[in-house]
């Protein structure tokens, strides 16, 4: 999806496990953002990037951690998986603040059993 | 901070039929409005926005949205309806001015369903 890929596209983990889903682009875009959808509740941000090593919550951050050392990637880790966590994640990325609108990845589909 | 109410959860129209699908939003700054669709099992894909200028925006698929800022409103329509509009459809809101307020936050999503 215009060069967004996010791995892996399904797993399934047990409860207390860590998770990393990653995230990689190709456009070079300087915005990359999480979030999670779940049925009632529709996307939900949980952290966001504006660059190389910046980063910062959104509104559901507890549990979960980001990393972004290289432009074109970006880590969402799950420290200790609980089934709360069982959600499709969502990888977007922006070229610029706001007008640009996002472009997702296809997402991954995490059960926490 | 900005939210976005969508009005219905779910829409079943007839295919060939009108509809439209609402949305509000609330900001204390000017805004950047959008409509995206996900068809099942996949991302989101940008139907169309709303920067500046002209209220009307047409999009891809024949969607059009009209933004009214003094109802704070930013409905989606379509003149008639296929099967393969079949999808949930996102309202979504960015704000202006610097800060955090560039993120965008979305609407919990409205199911359109086209029945033949």
């Amino acid at each position: 999806d215009a060069g967004i890929t996010q791995s892996p596209r399904h797993k399934v983990t047990e409860t207390g496990t860590p998770v990393t889903l990653r995230c990689h682009q190709t456009e070079n875009h300087r915005y990359m953002y999480w979030y999670r959808q779940d049925p009632g509740h529709g996307l939900r941000l949980i952290h966001y990037s504006y660059g190389v090593k910046d980063t910062d919550k959104g509104e559901v951050s507890d549990g979960y951690s980001v990393s972004r050392s290289k432009t074109e990637d970006f880590l969402l880790t799950l420290e200790s998986a609980t089934s709360s966590q069982t959600s499709v994640y969502f990888c977007a990325i922006s070229e610029s603040k706001g007008a640009s609108g996002y472009t997702f990845g296809s997402g991954t589909r995490l059960t926490v059993v | 901070a900005q939210s976005v109410t969508q009005l219905d959860s779910q829409v079943p129209v007839f295919e060939e039929a009108p509809v439209e699908l609402r949305c509000n939003y609330s900001s204390s700054v000017s805004v950047y409005l959008f409509w995206y669709v996900q068809y099942p099992n996949q991302g989101l894909q940008l139907l169309l926005k709303y920067l500046s200028g002209s209220t009307l925006v047409k999009g891809i698929n024949g969607f059009e949205a009209e933004f009214n800022k003094s109802q704070t409103s930013f409905h989606l329509r379509k003149p008639s309806v296929h099967i393969s509009d079949t999808a949930e459809y996102f309202c979504a809101v960015s704000g202006q001015s610097g800060g955090s307020n560039y993120k965008l936050t979305f609407g919990k999503g409205t199911l359109l369903t086209v029945n033949p």
